[in-house]
């Protein structure tokens, strides 16, 4: 059975810091998708990782994958307020996604 | 392009009746479709693929009888909730996976939250 789980689960972070959150998985997959979420709405999809080594910036946002170590990263550099969110990463196995846990972070002015 | 709407976006509903959550593919055909369902401050859990034309697959540990699951069309995948209860009230998001294109990745509708009162 597939295990996808992130850390930390909570984040407090002030405005203008950087930080990253971990996505560690127990099956070897080479697709992985970082999505947000924001309080009663659906999924954004931020970023695709389909391959080993697989690194993808968007703004504030870079993501990573390691499927030798069955980690990826999202990096957040200088957060802003609008960053607060509950992020997910998916890993896909057999076309069928595994959520993390999630990470919901909270940017403090 | 790949826009996934579902409807209702909200219902509210009393204690055995069932209800019927519709999910669309509105620009690509999908062969897949993928229902979910996430409980408050908890990550998204798979509940069933739906494939065109055929039976859902459901995962382990989720009753077929009580969330029914019809595919009929390459836009159109619906979810019933039977005879539901107050234990059913969650949020309910599908996916899409278009049938070409647009590699593996999945198109997530807005969601339905479903209170049963």
């Amino acid at each position: 059975e597939l295990k996808v789980e992130q850390n930390p689960l909570f984040l407090s972070m002030q405005e203008g810091k950087n930080y990253t959150i971990y996505c560690n998985y127990s099956t070897t997959s080479d697709r992985l998708y970082w999505y947000r979420q924001d309080p009663g709405k659906s999924l954004e999809s931020l970023f695709v990782l389909l391959s080993n080594g697989a690194v993808k910036q968007e703004g504030r946002l870079m993501a990573s994958l390691d499927t030798k170590a069955r980690l990826s990263t999202l990096h957040i550099t200088a957060a802003v307020h609008d960053l607060s969110a509950t992020y997910f990463c998916a890993v896909d196995l057999n076309e069928k996604l595994t959520f993390g846990t999630g990470t919901r972070l909270t940017i403090i002015p | 392009g790949a826009v996934v709407s579902q409807h209702p976006s909200r219902v509210i509903c009393k204690s055995g009746t069932s209800v019927k959550i519709e999910c669309r593919s509105l620009d690509f055909q999908a062969t897949t479709m993928f229902w979910y369902r996430q409980f408050p401050k908890k990550s998204l859990m798979l509940m069933a693929t739906s494939n065109e034309g055929s039976k859902a697959t459901y995962e382990q540990g989720v009753e077929k009888d009580k969330f029914l699951i019809n595919h009929a069309s390459l836009t159109l995948s619906t979810l019933t909730v039977t005879s539901a209860h107050p234990e059913d009230s969650s949020f309910y998001i599908c996916s899409a996976r278009p049938w070409e294109g647009l590699g593996n990745e999945q198109f997530f509708g807005p969601g339905t939250r479903l209170t049963v009162l």
